[in-house]
């Protein structure tokens, strides 16, 4: 089974700064997506960013950025110029896929612990 | 915004009573899935349907059962309800370009 780990329960920067969220995972499979997602007080679950294991080139969404190493199997989010709406929950989350004659089918997603981000202004 | 709505937004019931929660969205996406969510934590997989059929289920009871219809809403049905069962209760609706999945702003459960 797949497991994701997020080790920071809490994060804060100064907004207009850098921050960096840690997550690592644990798979056997070859194939699958990596996900952000930001959660806010709204309870929304909103998609920030997505990574796809077979692509070696990291994926950037204007200010937010990450670093995949697959090797180490680590994703980690990097927020630039950080804004006072960025303050969330922010979950790591991993998805199988699984490519076959007929197409792909997914599997569920899997999310880590959650890191909750707090913007000082 | 993601399109995707349900109902209701938070309710209250009674330990043994049964629930029904319910998702829908504008646009039809063929899957859904279902998530839990107890407090300060990730959501956890509960199931998915696609095309109106389960075709995966996490490490919950018989007793959360849910149905896809043909216009893509869907339900949450949990019966004899435990205190444990009070969570934000999340479902997702799947089907763009990389299968990205859209979630519902969730409905709060909170069982006494």
């Amino acid at each position: 089974a797949q497991t994701v780990t997020q080790s920071q329960p809490e994060m804060s920067v100064q907004e207009a700064e850098t921050v960096t969220l840690s997550c690592t995972y644990d798979t056997s499979e070859s194939d699958y997506y990596l996900f952000w997602y930001k959660q806010p007080p709204s309870r929304q679950m909103i998609l920030v960013i997505r990574q796809e294991a077979y692509k070696q080139q990291n994926a950037t969404e204007n200010r937010f950025s990450v670093n995949f190493q697959k090797a180490a199997k680590s994703f980690s989010l990097k927020i630039s110029d950080s804004q006072l709406g960025d303050a969330a929950m922010y979950f790591c989350a991993y998805r199988s896929a699984r490519r076959h004659a007929g197409g792909t089918s997914y599997g569920k997603l899997t999310f880590g612990q959650g890191t909750i981000l707090t913007v000082h202004p | 915004e993601t399109g995707v709505t349900q109902s209701p937004t938070h309710l209250i019931k009674t330990r043994g009573q049964q629930v029904t929660l319910r998702c829908s969205s504008q646009s039809g996406h063929n899957t859904v899935s279902w998530y839990q969510q107890a407090l300060g934590q990730g959501p956890q997989f509960i199931f998915q349907y696609y095309r109106e059929e389960e075709n995966g289920r996490g490490n919950f009871p018989p007793r959360f059962s849910g149905l896809q219809f043909p216009n893509y809403s869907s339900e949450l049905n949990v019966n004899a309800l435990e205190l444990d069962d009070s969570a934000l209760y999340l479902c997702a609706l799947g089907g763009g370009p990389y299968n990205e999945q859209f979630f519902g702003p969730g409905t709060r459960l909170t069982v006494l």
